[in-house]
């Protein structure tokens, strides 16, 4: 059964203190490792999609690592505007197309 | 980007009566998409994945009599809860694979039945 499990479950930082979220998975065979932003009351926002062990995407002041068993959001010196619950989620090889989601990271960044 | 929406974002109503909600993926033809629920401070629990032209698909555990889930057009999905109950109050969100591979979501549904 594929897993997903995101560390910590709460996080707060003040501002510019940079920091990493973890997200370990085990599937059968990796397709797709996603993260996703989501703020109160709102749908998930798209982040970044990793394939494949040793991809690094980055946007703004964030970095997604992966590695054949976790990826990391590194968050560089965050602002309070970065406060939000980040998903991670696997799809795996075989089967159809759903998305397996860990119960996220709620960051909050300290003014 | 790619951009889906959903409709209502907020509904209250009466136990025992039917809601809908609908989801449109407005600038992409969709032929899967996709329903969660949400509890507080939880994560997205996939309730059932909606194929155009086909019956959906239903996760375990998830009563496809109450939650009704229609996929006519390559555009629009629609879920409806019959005959609600307060347990059924939840945030509903919808999903669907974009033409970047990735998956983009709607803005939720705050569901409250009283």
């Amino acid at each position: 059964e594929d897993q997903v499990t995101q560390s910590p479950e709460a996080l707060r930082l003040q501002e510019g203190e940079s920091s990493s979220l973890n997200c370990s998975y085990t599937v059968s065979g990796l397709r797709g490792l996603f993260w996703y932003r989501q703020d109160p009351g709102k749908g998930p926002e798209f982040l970044f999609t990793l394939y494949s062990a040793g991809e690094e995407k980055e946007k703004e002041r964030l970095k997604a690592t992966l590695t054949k068993k976790e990826s990391f959001l590194h968050i560089t010196a965050p602002k309070p505007e970065d406060s939000a619950t980040y998903l991670c989620a696997v799809r795996p090889n075989f089967g159809n197309e759903k998305l397996t989601f860990g119960t996220g990271t709620r960051l909050t960044i300290i003014p | 980007g790619a951009v889906v929406s959903q409709h209502p974002s907020r509904v209250i109503c009466k136990s025992g009566t039917s809601v809908k909600i609908e989801c449109r993926s407005l600038d992409f033809q969709a032929t899967t998409m996709f329903w969660y629920r949400q509890f507080p401070k939880q994560s997205l629990m996939l309730m059932a994945t909606s194929n155009e032209g086909s019956k959906a698909t239903y996760e375990q555990g998830v009563e496809k009599d109450k939650f009704l889930i229609n996929h006519a057009s390559l555009t629009l999905s629609t879920l409806t809860v019959t005959s609600a109950h307060p347990e059924d109050s939840s945030f509903y969100i919808c999903s669907a694979r974009d033409p970047d591979k990735s998956y983009t979501f709607g803005s939720g549904t705050r569901l409250t039945v009283v």
